[in-house]
Parts: C-alpha cells; structure tokens; sequence
C-alpha cells in the first residue's frame, strides 16, 4: 500500500556538518509536510508545501534551515550547520488538500543526532 | 487560531476496560478534528477525523471518537483496552494558515498504557 518513504531513517553527524533528510511523498499528493518532535516542544510544524510551492515556513529557523521541492516525488530538508539543539526526530507528511479532508499521512521519521 | 487541548499527559487503563483519551477544541467556525496514534519509533498513523454528520466517529482499530459541541469536545474511546493499544495519542484540529492553505495543529499528546 502506499506510504510515504524517508531517508536516512537515523543519521549521527558532527557539529557544524550539513544534514539532508529526503521524503517521498504518496503518489499524487500534492501536499507536504516537515515536522520535528522533541519531548521538550512535541510536534513542531517547519514548512509546508502545496503543489510543491512553498506555502509556510515561519516554524524554521531561516539561518541554517532550508526546505525544498526540486519535484512532485520529492522533497528535501536540509541543515546547514548543524547544532546539538537540532537532534530530534523529523517527519515528513504527505495529503491531498481539497475540501473535506486534510487527512495528512506520516512517513517513518529521520531520528537526527548532533554531537 | 485554532487550537486543541490534551489535559492528560498519561492515561492507564486495565485490558479490556473501556478507555477514554480526552481533549478540548477551541476554533472559530467549524471544526475539523482527528485523531493519530504513534507507536514507538514509528510516524503517526491516522485514526479517524471529524467533518461533518455523526456525532459518534469510527476509526480504525475498533476506535471511536464523540464529537460534543456544547462541551467543545472530542475524546477517543474504545470498549475493550488492549495491551497493544498501549501508544502516544495525539488530537489535532483544521487551521488556517497565513500564506493560504490549511494545516493541522496538533496537541501536546497524551501517553496510553494497557496493563494486564
């Protein structure tokens, strides 16, 4: 069945390095979401896109976070330089914006380490 | 903005004992209300949502959510608990966002654990 795809599932990296977290939404979908979940903050919503155009980023921190669509089958999220603060595990979330529904269906996460 | 509300971090509940995991709303307009479940290291799943019709929601396994408008709310039920049941549960509601489109805001989660 369909399901949205992440990579890499867990990534361990060094301060200061550049993190690439991939998502591939569900076929057709033309909404996608970023997410990152900590204990302290729970889910925080970082950027949204709708027909792979940007609709909202203001929950990313603009100074090392970026977020993309180079097409409809994926999207990336990328942090450069990275801080300890960054650990926590981000989810990508793919739907299909039209009236009534809004149902927004969750990949596996990316569980990010900085040391 | 909308919002929802979780006011129990952790919930126990004996198997096979009815549960309920409760949580408020506070919107403008009407509501659009889910619920989504996440077992450990694993995304969230969809449970169920509310649009529009039925009070009483049917989700997926054997879950089921009551919208109450005078009560401003929309707790989970189910009858019979499960050990495997036991999971983070999280509420969220429709909300609008400022560059256009929609959204889902999120609750704070509440713990579920089915004891034996």
């Amino acid at each position: 069945d369909a399901r949205v795809t992440q990579t890499p599932r867990h990534k361990v990296t060094e301060m200061g390095q550049e993190v690439t977290m991939r998502c591939q939404p569900i076929l057709g979908h033309n909404t996608v979401f970023w997410y990152r979940q900590t204990m302290m903050q729970g889910l925080e919503l970082l950027a949204y896109f709708r027909n792979r155009a940007p609709l909202d980023d203001s929950g990313m921190p603009k100074d090392r976070f970026s977020a993309e669509m180079p097409d409809a089958t994926l999207a990336t999220l990328k942090i450069q330089p990275s801080e300890p603060r960054d650990s926590a595990v981000y989810f990508c979330a793919s739907g299909l914006a039209r009236q009534g529904t809004d149902t927004q269906y969750f990949g596996p996460g990316t569980r990010l380490t900085v040391l | 903005a909308q919002s929802v509300a979780q006011p129990e971090d952790q919930v126990n509940v004996a198997e096979g004992n009815p549960l309920t995991v409760k949580c408020t709303y506070s919107v403008s307009g009407n509501p659009y209300l889910f619920w989504y479940v996440q077992y450990p290291n694993r995304g969230l799943q969809f449970l169920l949502k509310y649009i529009t019709g039925d009070n009483l929601v049917k989700g997926s396994y054997g879950f089921e959510a009551e919208f109450n408008k005078s009560q401003t709310s929309f707790h989970l039920k189910k009858p019979s608990a499960l050990v495997s049941d036991s999971a983070l549960y999280f509420c969220a509601v429709r909300d609008i966002l400022t560059g256009g489109g929609n959204k889902l805001t999120f609750g704070t989660g509440t713990q579920l654990k089915v004891e034996l």
